[in-house]
């Protein structure tokens, strides 16, 4: 079975400057997140899909930070303008969404901003 | 900061124990993880325990858990150099996972 997918895996831009991440999940799994994950720190929730349908996007800056899951597949993180804090490890995960919560990661897009 | 709270480092050498402590902060979560990071890696789930358990044991896995003092742990026999990673305590709060910031396990020969 395949895992999840991210790309690119590194990307180093200049502040102010936008980019974008893309993720597909396993195949079958319904909930997708978007994790936001700065060194030393544990994994915060951005965006959580159920379907293309967004659940909880409460941690994420909306002022730059969008994220879309068109026809309940693939999905897009996207930053515009970028800061030099949203330097970080962006990490997608899907779920087949039972109560036991397991999360499949993929292995992150790793995003300098200079 | 985090409401999961961990450990930074642990060093052990390779043969023995280790033990990762985790302290968590809502008493109505449901289920308690342990996922591991590799270097480059995303995180992969090791273990899971039902908040209505006091212990799971997985192979050389061992999971115990205290309500009443909202401690979560993670032992691990006979620890290898592969078991070098680092490991994520997380809460399931309202269908969301609430991670930790990880505990660097280094294994020494």
């Amino acid at each position: 079975e395949a895992g999840v997918a991210q790309s690119p895996r590194y990307k180093i831009i200049e502040k102010r400057q936008s980019v974008a991440f893309w993720c597909n999940p396993i195949s079958g799994h319904a909930t997708l997140y978007w994790y936001q994950q700065i060194l030393g720190q544990g994994p915060k929730l951005l965006i959580q899909f159920q379907n293309n349908g967004v659940v909880d996007d409460s941690q994420l800056p909306k002022d730059r930070f969008s994220a879309e899951r068109l026809k309940g597949v693939d999905s897009t993180l996207k930053i515009q303008p970028a800061k030099l804090e949203d330097s970080a490890v962006y990490l997608c995960a899907s779920s087949l969404g039972r109560s036991t919560g397991e999360l499949f990661f993929g292995e992150g897009s790793r995003l300098t901003v200079l | 900061g985090e409401d999961v709270e961990q450990s930074l480092f642990l060093s052990v050498r390779e043969g023995d124990s280790s033990v990762i402590n985790c302290t968590y902060t809502d008493s109505s979560s449901t289920y308690l993880y342990w996922y591991k990071q590799e270097p480059g890696a995303g995180l992969q789930l090791l273990t899971y325990i039902f908040s209505n358990m006091d212990m799971k044991q997985d192979q050389r896995l061992t999971v115990l858990l205290n309500k009443k003092d909202k401690h979560l742990s993670l032992r691990i026999a006979d620890t290898q150099t592969g078991d070098s990673a680092i490991y994520f305590c997380a809460e399931s709060l309202w269908g969301k996972l609430q991670f930790g910031a990880g505990t660097q396990v280094v294994v020494t020969p």
